[in-house]
C-alpha cells in the first residue's frame, strides 16, 4: 500500500486563494521531492528537500520539510489558473536503497477563475 | 537532447498477449525506473535499475520483466497481459538514486 500519504486528494480553489497540500511518511526520509503533472502530461520535477526543517521558495510556491523528516508541505499563494494539475510528493526512505523513490497519491488541484 | 523517450504512446492488447514498452535516455543517467499510474494511486514503482546489468524490483513487479543491457535503454516486458495491467506507464531516469527524476511522456496501455 501507499507508504507516503498525501492529503487532500482533491483541492478546489478559487483563483487568488491560497492552499496547502501535505505529505506524511511513517518512517524517516532521506529526502523528499515534489512534482507537478499537468492534465494529460508527465510529472515534472519542482524541488528537492534534504535537510530537517528546510524551507524553499519558488515564486508563489513554498516547500517545507519537517523537523523529523517525516512530513512535508507545499503551500501556494494567490493561486492562478496555471497552477492546475496534480502535485505529487515522493520520498526516499532512509532504510531503502537508492532508486526506490515512493510517490504519494497526489493532490489534484482545480482552479476556478 | 531528447531526454527520456518512450514508445509507443498508446497500445491496446488482448489478454494473454505479450509486448515490450521501450524506454531510452540520452543523458547518460545511471538510474532508470518504471512506474505505473492509476487513478487515485499515484505512481507505483515497478522495477528500477542502478546501472547497466543491474535491476531490482519495486513495489508492484509481478507480471513485468526488465533488463538493462546498456546505459541508454531500459525496456519493460509484459509477459502475458492482463486487464489489471491497464494503466499509464512512465519511464524515468536520474543522475543518481536520490536525484530528480526525468520522466518520459508515458505509454497508455489498455488490455481487453
Amino acid at each position: 500500500g501507499q507508504q507516503v500519504m498525501q492529503i487532500p486528494q482533491y483541492q478546489h480553489v478559487q483563483e487568488g486563494e491560497d492552499f496547502t497540500t501535505y505529505c506524511n511518511s511513517s518512517t524517516t526520509l532521506s529526502n523528499i521531492q515534489w512534482y507537478k503533472q499537468r492534465p494529460g502530461g508527465h510529472p515534472v520535477f519542482l524541488i528537492q528537500l534534504v535537510k530537517s526543517g528546510e524551507v524553499k521558495k519558488q515564486k508563489r510556491l513554498t516547500f517545507q520539510f519537517g523537523e523529523a523528516k517525516k512530513n512535508s508541505s507545499l503551500h501556494i499563494t494567490a493561486t492562478q489558473t496555471t497552477d492546475v494539475g496534480t502535485y505529487f510528493c515522493a520520498g526516499l526512505k532512509t532504510t531503502d536503497s537508492w532508486g526506490k523513490l515512493q510517490f504519494g497519491a497526489g493532490t489534484q488541484v482545480v482552479v476556478t477563475p | 537532447n531528447a531526454g527520456v523517450t518512450q514508445t509507443p504512446k498508446f497500445q491496446v492488447l488482448k489478454t494473454g498477449q505479450s509486448m515490450t514498452l521501450q524506454c531510452a535516455q540520452d543523458m547518460n543517467h545511471e538510474y532508470m525506473s518504471w512506474y505505473r499510474q492509476d487513478p487515485g494511486m499515484g505512481l507505483r514503482l515497478i522495477h528500477y535499475s542502478v546501472g547497466a546489468g543491474i535491476t531490482d524490483q519495486g513495489e508492484v513487479p509481478n507480471g513485468y520483466n526488465v533488463s538493462r543491457s546498456t546505459t541508454e535503454d531500459f525496456p519493460l516486458r509484459l509477459l502475458s497481459a492482463a486487464p489489471s495491467q491497464t494503466s499509464v506507464y512512465f519511464c524515468a531516469s536520474s543522475y543518481s538514486g536520490a536525484s530528480p527524476l526525468h520522466f518520459g511522456n508515458g505509454t497508455r496501455l489498455t488490455v481487453t
